[in-house]
């Protein structure tokens, strides 16, 4: 089944300065490539997506890049603010087949700090 | 309405009991999915939903039983639980079963088992 590694576990970067978190999967057959941001004691959230038909892109301060050939992808967020400090999670979809539906597995996290 | 909205929010059950998790999308998604985190941990899928139907069970215990009685509802039931499935169930909604669109979650459940 698809494994996806995440890494760095723990991020911690200064206010305004850019943070990349960076993650690989091991199914080829995966192309839908989200990044979810949990604040504690809240649900994951979506803040951007990126499918394997598109090598890059971007939203206001943050930006995906998708390198398929690697099996890698990456989220970079740039002039980082107090906001941003929360537990990010790369995930890739997997399918099933004769399932009739798909699933994402999850990168372990990184915890992001954002220092004032 | 963009919301999934789960009860309760807390839960304290102990090992004999018999209760339920509740989640209600209005976004007319057609796919619902309950994942199970720990602490630190990432979100595990649990089953998928699709039109209605369980698509997929990923070796859940049988002392966990989905149920989705229409389109917008999603129940968990629990029964039997031991400590170690104390964490937090979260339960989302996708347009389809492609990810066509995003996929959001709820806020989730917390779950204590004594």
């Amino acid at each position: 089944g698809e494994n996806v590694e995440q890494h760095p576990s723990t991020l911690s970067v200064q206010e305004g300065d850019s943070a990349v978190i960076k993650c690989t999967y091991s199914d080829s057959a995966s192309n839908y490539f989200p990044w979810y941001k949990q604040e504690l004691g809240k649900g994951p959230q979506l803040i951007i997506d990126i499918r394997s038909n598109v090598g890059e892109k971007k939203d206001q301060r943050i930006a995906v890049t998708l390198n398929k050939t690697a099996k890698h992808f990456s989220l970079h967020i740039t002039e980082t603010q107090p906001e941003d400090s929360a537990v990010y999670f790369c995930a890739a979809s997997i399918t099933w087949k004769g399932g009739g539906a798909d699933g994402l597995t999850f990168g372990k996290g990184t915890h992001l700090i954002i220092q004032p | 309405d963009t919301e999934v909205t789960q009860t309760p929010k807390h839960l304290v059950m102990g090992m004999t009991n018999k209760k339920s998790l509740k989640c209600e999308q209005h976004m007319g998604h057609r796919a619902m999915y309950w994942y199970k985190q720990k602490a630190k941990k990432p979100p595990e899928l649990m089953f998928v939903y699709s039109y209605e139907k369980l698509s997929i069970n990923e070796s859940v215990p049988s002392r966990f039983s989905p149920e989705c009685p229409n389109s917008s509802l999603l129940n968990l039931h629990l029964h039997a639980l031991q400590p170690e499935d104390s964490a937090l169930y979260l339960c989302a909604s996708s347009q389809d079963k492609s990810f066509a669109g995003e996929l959001f979650f709820g806020e989730g459940s917390r779950l204590t088992v004594l």
